[in-house]
């Protein structure tokens, strides 16, 4: 079993629609749980960071963080095709993890 | 501009040619790392340097060589090439080692061993 679950997709949406994203994990030790952001012929870059359970919002945004679940997720109001990419969880406690990455789509 | 840059961009190879991948970066950052790309494994280490003359294997290290020479630069090394290791692959740093530091990707290479 791996230590980060995330649903590769593709998830394909309309444009204005909210975006769900989420990862689900086995070890309790992770502390620091992030989203990064991986556009085609790119690299990933960091979206979201955060460390304690609950939500966090930038923007269009928002992260939030369930530790008893051991379950995390990624929301994107108001998609725009520019959203169009791959989201990578990666979880840390000393050693990070990545989940394998979700493709979304966003339709115009 | 910050920048992590990796080269070439794209590499077709034949087994058991010995290729070179380099990294560099601009940002003065001490940790460095190599990752590997696959469909359905996601992100996988390859090797990272906490500093320069330290390197350590990550979770995949078979079949791969890295140095740290000087700061700025980390490339990863295919002795002997194997169809195997066909992937894209990415070079990362980040200001510390910290596994809770942010981190800058490479582009990528995006490589083919036949």
């Amino acid at each position: 079993q791996k230590e980060v679950e995330q649903d590769p997709g593709p998830l394909s949406v309309p444009e204005g629609a909210i975006v769900s994203l989420n990862c689900t994990y086995s070890n309790s030790a992770f502390q620091y749980f992030m989203w990064y952001r991986q556009y085609s012929r790119k690299g990933p870059e960091l979206l979201m960071y955060t460390y304690s359970s609950g939500n966090k919002e930038d923007g269009r945004f928002t992260a939030q963080v369930d530790k008893s679940s051991k379950y995390i997720s990624l929301f994107i109001r108001d998609s725009q095709p520019s959203d169009s990419a791959t989201y990578l969880c990666a979880l840390s406690w000393g050693k990070l993890q990545f989940g394998a990455g979700t493709q979304v789509v966003v339709t115009p | 501009e910050a920048q992590v840059t990796q080269n070439p961009r794209y590499l077709i190879t034949v087994t058991g040619k010995k290729l070179t991948v380099t990294c560099s970066q601009n940002m003065n950052h001490e940790y460095m790392s190599w990752y590997r790309q696959d469909p359905g494994l996601g992100l996988r280490q390859i090797y990272y340097s906490m500093n320069v003359e330290v390197t350590d294997k990550g979770d995949v290290p078979e079949g791969y060589k890295v140095s740290r020479k000087e700061k700025r630069n980390f490339p990863l090394i295919l002795e002997s090439p194997s169809p195997n290791q066909t992937s894209l692959y990415f070079c990362a740093s980040s200001l510390s080692s910290g596994t809770n530091e942010k981190l800058f990707f490479g582009s990528g290479t995006q490589l083919s061993v036949l």
